[in-house]
């Protein structure tokens, strides 16, 4: 199978500060991995298409100096969250897709930032 | 724009018997695929079957059948034997058609997602 790791699955930071959320793919190569925000009982909300070698495509409404996006290898998309707030609580969770001919995207388990 | 509607916020169910969770879509390209995910209360999104716009038969997966209706753009999921580990919250998501020249990447829009309690 395909399995998408997520580090750390769960984090608590001070407001203010920066925070890295790690998403990799551990037995296949991802073109192209997305990364979707949660609130708790609602629906994911795709933040950001993150493609290796190229710059991350953003959704609508999402900012990109706030939530930066880093795709440094087929195997691995970072997610930072900078000057944290408590309104950017959250769960972030990523997906990788092999590649054009795939139409499957594999999820990594999340991770539930809580900013205080 | 691609549109997925899930209009049930809550469906209850006893265990054993099957259930239907609705889903609608709205889109105007004719090449599309259709997911149900399921994500219990630890989060993680499990993958249970696809439907492409293309496919003649409707999928099925173990307990799992899509009943694809193209004409009502409809892909409701139906679960089979319920079991008391179903209970979930499940989404309904639409896979954007890539293009030619390499610029969409088939991201997914999901619906509003529907909690499944199977009842003993």
């Amino acid at each position: 199978g395909a399995v998408v790791s997520q580090h750390p699955s769960r984090v608590i930071c001070k407001s203010g500060t920066s925070v890295k959320i790690e998403c990799r793919s551990l037995d296949f190569q991802a073109t192209t991995m997305f990364w979707y925000r949660q609130f708790p009982k609602q629906s994911l909300m795709l933040m950001a298409t993150s493609n290796e070698g190229s710059k991350a495509t953003y959704e609508q409404g999402v900012e990109k100096d706030k939530f930066l996006i880093n795709h440094a290898s087929l195997t691995l998309s970072t997610l930072t969250v900078t000057s944290a707030h408590p309104e950017d609580s959250s769960f972030y969770i990523c997906s990788a897709r092999k590649g054009r001919g795939s139409y499957e995207q594999y999820f990594g388990p999340g991770t539930r930032l809580t900013v205080t | 724009a691609q549109k997925i509607t899930q209009t049930q916020p809550g469906m209850f169910v006893q265990e054993k018997e099957a259930v239907t969770l609705d889903c609608t879509y709205d889109t105007s390209d004719p090449s599309y695929g259709l997911f149900w995910y399921k994500q219990p209360s630890s989060g993680e999104m499990i993958f249970l079957i696809y439907q492409g716009s293309y496919d003649q038969q409707n999928a099925t997966e173990g307990r799992y059948s899509l009943n694809f209706q193209k004409a009502r753009k409809s892909a409701n999921l139906v679960i089979s034997a319920s079991q008391l580990g179903d209970s979930a919250m499940y989404f309904c998501a639409m896979r954007e058609p890539y293009n030619a020249g390499g610029t969409s990447y088939g991201k997914l829009t999901f619906g509003q997602g529907t909690i499944l309690t199977v009842h003993p």
